[in-house]
């Protein structure tokens, strides 16, 4: 079993519509969770941190559940320029704080 | 604003060649990493490096290795560069990441680099 596991899509949705990605991890100890946004032929970059109370930033939505193990994503009113991969991402809870790399998600915004 | 330079974007070489990639960080981060990234297989971590001279093999270090002679220079060398070595190579900066807050554990990338072998 990966270690960070998610759907690789593709998702395809409509302009405006609201699309949810979820991520579960293994490793009950981890602490660090963020999402981060890939274009096509660049490097990731963070979109946001998540915290276990859950947090908002604009139209995206992060949520953590510890007992589930499980981070989700929820992107309100879809934008073209949201079509993009979103990597999950865990720590592996040790002393230097690994980042482990879910495989992505891949989203297409569909006008 | 961080900044991870990575030396070259694209790179074409041989096969058999010794290839040297590098990345600097302005970040004062003590956490430096290697990954490649292949169409399918995500992420996949090479080396990385907690501190000056210090490293520790990643996922897949075989081919490579690394040096880190400063704490904003980490090097990835490809000793005897094979087609099997194409890919998309990321540099990547953190801190030591022994913070509870996520934000204070953030990693960051350098744009990349496209190596081609033939």
């Amino acid at each position: 079993r990966k270690e960070v596991e998610q759907d690789p899509g593709p998702f395809n949705v409509p302009e405006g519509a609201t699309v949810a990605f979820n991520c579960t991890y293994s490793n009950s100890a981890s602490q660090s969770f963020f999402w981060y946004r890939q274009d096509c032929r660049k490097e990731p970059k963070l979109l946001m941190s998540v915290y276990s109370s859950g947090n908002e930033d604009g139209r995206f939505t992060a949520q953590l559940n510890r007992a589930s193990q499980y981070i989700s994503l929820l992107i309100r009113d879809s934008k073209l320029s949201d079509s993009a991969t979103y990597l999950c991402v865990g720590d592996n809870a040790g002393n230097n704080r690994k980042l482990i790399w879910g495989l992505g998600t891949s989203l297409a915004v569909n006008p | 604003d961080v900044k991870v330079t990575q030396s070259s974007r694209y790179l074409v070489k041989r096969t058999g060649e010794k290839v040297f990639l590098e990345c600097v960080q302005d970040m004062d981060h003590e956490n430096m990493f290697w990954y490649r990234q292949d169409p399918g297989l995500g992420l996949r971590l090479i080396y990385f490096s907690y501190d000056v001279k210090m490293k520790e093999k990643g996922d897949i270090p075989e081919g490579y290795s690394v040096s880190r002679e400063k704490k904003e220079r980490f090097s990835l060398i490809l000793e005897s560069a094979s087609t099997n070595q194409t890919s998309m190579y990321l540099c990547v900066t953190g801190p030591r990441g022994r913070s509870i807050r996520p934000r204070e554990n953030i990693q960051y990338f350098g744009a990349g680099t496209r190596l081609s072998v033939l």
